[in-house]
């Protein structure tokens, strides 16, 4: 597609429920990024993937959100057992090779309940 | 653990002036950097990107970067009221691919 793709656009869940949000990047971005933008704030780094290496997960607020990514494609943020907390947009990126130019989906608003 | 401080505003300014953004940043190692723009209820989206001391322009946009003292600045020339958001610098270390974000700063452009 022309840019991100994010899905979905809005997600209402009850505490303690699952989530799964899905990015699919640019064609060709090598580069795939997820940040987490709580009401009024800024962008908070959740993790990055770079092709085939190991993936940079030292911004995972938990052991409850956890990420994949297959290749250079489609990548899916899951949080498990989903907090108040946890209610923000999520925002994923991509980019060509990793040079910071990033390209930003619309992002997923969740919201706890 | 880099720091990206940007007065929230809001940065009112008429229309037609000049809106200078400004951003500083703790980590001098801080190598690439960047200003995206972000309208209220949309994602961040790149406007600039600056890699040497100096100045950079780009339209009515003119990035400015000082190493040095560690700030880099936006410029909007002939400010429109369709400039009016949140303005976020970003920034990287040498060879780092992940960016840190400031805030952001609330710009409105009276008309």
């Amino acid at each position: 597609g022309a840019g991100v793709s994010q899905s979905p656009s809005n997600k209402v869940t009850e505490k303690g429920k699952d989530v799964e949000l899905r990015c699919d990047p640019i064609s060709g971005h090598t580069a795939l990024y997820w940040y987490r933008q709580r009401l009024g704030q800024g962008l908070e780094f959740l993790i990055y993937f770079q092709g085939n290496s190991a993936p940079d997960k030292s911004g995972l607020p938990s052991d409850r959100f956890s990420a994949e990514r297959t290749g250079e494609s489609v990548s899916t943020l899951t949080i498990q057992r989903t907090q108040q907390e946890d209610s923000a947009v999520y925002l994923c990126a991509s980019s060509l090779e990793a040079r910071g130019e990033l390209f930003f989906g619309e992002g997923s608003r969740l919201t706890v309940l | 653990q880099k720091e990206v401080e940007q007065n929230s505003g809001p940065l009112s300014v008429p229309e037609g002036a000049i809106a200078s953004l400004n951003c500083t940043y703790s980590d001098r190692g801080s190598q690439s950097f960047f200003w995206y723009r972000q309208y209220s209820g949309k994602s961040p989206e790149l406007i600039m990107f600056i890699y040497s001391n100096g100045d950079k322009e780009d339209g009515r946009f003119t990035a400015q970067l000082n190493k040095a003292s560690q700030y880099v600045s936006l410029l909007i020339r002939d400010s429109q009221p369709s400039d009016s958001a949140t303005y976020l610098c970003a920034l990287s270390g040498a060879g780092s691919y992940q960016l840190t974000f400031g805030k952001g700063t609330k710009l409105s452009v009276i008309p």
